[in-house]
């Protein structure tokens, strides 16, 4: 079974900052997707950037980037100028074709930007 | 982008009530969507999958008589919770996915927050 793993219960960055939040995953797939969603505290979902495993160029939207380590397993997130926008929930998802078609989830990491 | 609305934001019911909650992709076509379950500082938590034209897949534990679910159309899904309990009290989302070429998404829709008195 897959699972998402978040290390980060919660982290805190000043505004204009740079913040990684972590996230490993464990499966025996080759090709998947990954996703980092944003939840702030109005609660909508909101999708931050998605990975293609069969990519090796790590996504970038913006001031958000990943780092996709496939071998290490490991999908990283990592925002760049911190806005107080930016305070919210992160939960790293997991997904791959052919499989249950569930997106599983981390248990999220709080990321509050400090003015 | 793709938008996923839900009605309504917010329900207060009495114990023993039954609560439609309505969730509509508005700008795509969703032949999947999913109900979502979410406690006060906690991760989402599954309930089912719904498919268009066929019955909902439940996740282990969730009472399928309790939570009925139908996906009549491409763009519509209902999560019923029948006699509803105290215990029901939560924060419900759903999903639904786009499908392209290239990558398989889900969008969410903003939430419903039931509370049973």
């Amino acid at each position: 079974a897959q699972t998402v793993t978040q290390s980060q219960p919660e982290m805190s960055v000043q505004e204009a900052e740079t913040v990684t939040l972590s996230c490993t995953y464990d499966t025996s797939e080759s090709n998947y997707y990954l996703f980092w969603y944003k939840q702030p505290p109005s609660r909508q979902m909101i999708l931050v950037i998605r990975q293609e495993a069969y990519k090796q160029q790590n996504a970038t939207e913006n001031r958000f980037s990943v780092n996709f380590q496939k071998a290490a397993k490991s999908f990283s997130l990592k925002i760049s100028d911190s806005q107080l926008g930016d305070t919210a929930m992160y939960f790293c998802a997991f997904w791959f074709q052919g499989g249950s078609e569930k997106l599983v989830f981390g248990k999220g990491t709080k990321l509050t930007v400090n003015p | 982008g793709a938008v996923v609305s839900q009605h309504p934001s917010w329900v207060i019911c009495k114990s023993g009530t039954s609560v439609k909650i309505e969730c509509r992709s508005l700008d795509f076509q969703a032949t999947t969507m999913f109900w979502y379950r979410q406690f006060p500082k906690q991760s989402l938590m599954l309930m089912a999958t719904s498919n268009e034209g066929s019955k909902a897949t439940y996740e282990q534990g969730v009472e399928k008589d309790k939570f009925l679910i139908n996906h009549a159309s491409l763009t519509l899904s209902t999560l019923t919770v029948t006699s509803a309990h105290p215990e029901d009290s939560s924060f419900y989302i759903c999903s639904a996915r786009e499908l392209d070429l290239h990558t398989d998404t889900q969008y969410f829709g903003p939430g419903t927050r039931l509370t049973v008195l």
